[in-house]
């Protein structure tokens, strides 16, 4: 049963719009929540977290907002840009779990010019 | 330079070969991971060492075996796989220390594409 969930496959987006990728989570005991970006034949790279003592964290045109009563997260990039396109994990992990990460099954965002 | 190297990128091996994958980080990290992704899969935690202990064993077969000689380097010996172990592995590091050990990000380095034949 997965504990983090990307129901979105696939976005595509026109570059200089608004890009939303959404994440649910089903474990209470999350509480420090991460957004990894891949791209091709490299590993994921860290984008932005946040954890659950707030409801939004921002750097640069990355904005994390987190609903814990909803069990929901989101990433907002704006604007986006042909360069974002990639595949964005969200990945959760709980307090003393070691920081062992649980990760969704990632969205592939596409930017086009 | 992503301060998480992994070798090989890529490997192909017989169900009978018996190989390793090797991990270093430059990041100064203390804590190093295995995951698995396969197809259409959610990256799957698979060993965990912390202060190269493992800490974590996610019913992992037998088959993979982890070996971490310091915080730098973590190994993953590999023999008799079968063909749905064919994946890409990633190698993560990160720093924790005693208390909050969510706070830290994991670095991943870019994995090795293994394939079993």
């Amino acid at each position: 049963d997965q504990q983090v969930k990307q129901n979105s496959p696939s976005l595509s987006v026109q570059e200089g719009r608004i890009s939303i990728l959404n994440c649910d989570y089903t474990n209470s005991m999350f509480d420090y929540f991460l957004w990894y970006k891949k791209y091709p034949a490299e590993g994921p790279t860290f984008l932005i977290s946040i954890s659950s003592i707030k409801d939004k964290n921002e750097d640069g045109r990355f904005t994390v907002f987190l609903n814990k009563s909803a069990k929901h997260l989101s990433l907002h990039i704006v604007p986006s840009q042909p360069g974002d396109s990639a595949v964005y994990f969200c990945a959760a992990s709980a307090r003393g779990s070691q920081g062992n990460l649980i990760f969704g099954k990632g969205t592939k965002l596409s930017v086009k010019p | 330079e992503t301060g998480v190297t992994q070798t090989p990128r890529h490997l192909v091996m017989g169900m009978t070969n018996k190989k390793s994958l090797k991990c270093e980080q430059h990041l100064g990290h203390n804590a190093m991971y295995w995951y698995k992704q396969s197809a259409k899969k959610p990256l799957e935690l698979m060993f965990v060492y912390n202060f190269k202990e493992q800490t974590e064993n996610n019913s992992v077969p037998s088959r993979f075996s982890p070996e971490c000689p310091n915080s730098s380097h973590l190994f993953l010996h590999l023999h008799t796989l079968q063909p749905e172990d064919s994946a890409l592995y990633l190698c993560a590091s990160s720093r924790v220390t005693g208390g909050d050990v969510g706070i830290r990000p994991q670095h991943f380095g870019d994995g090795t594409r293994l394939s079993i034949l």
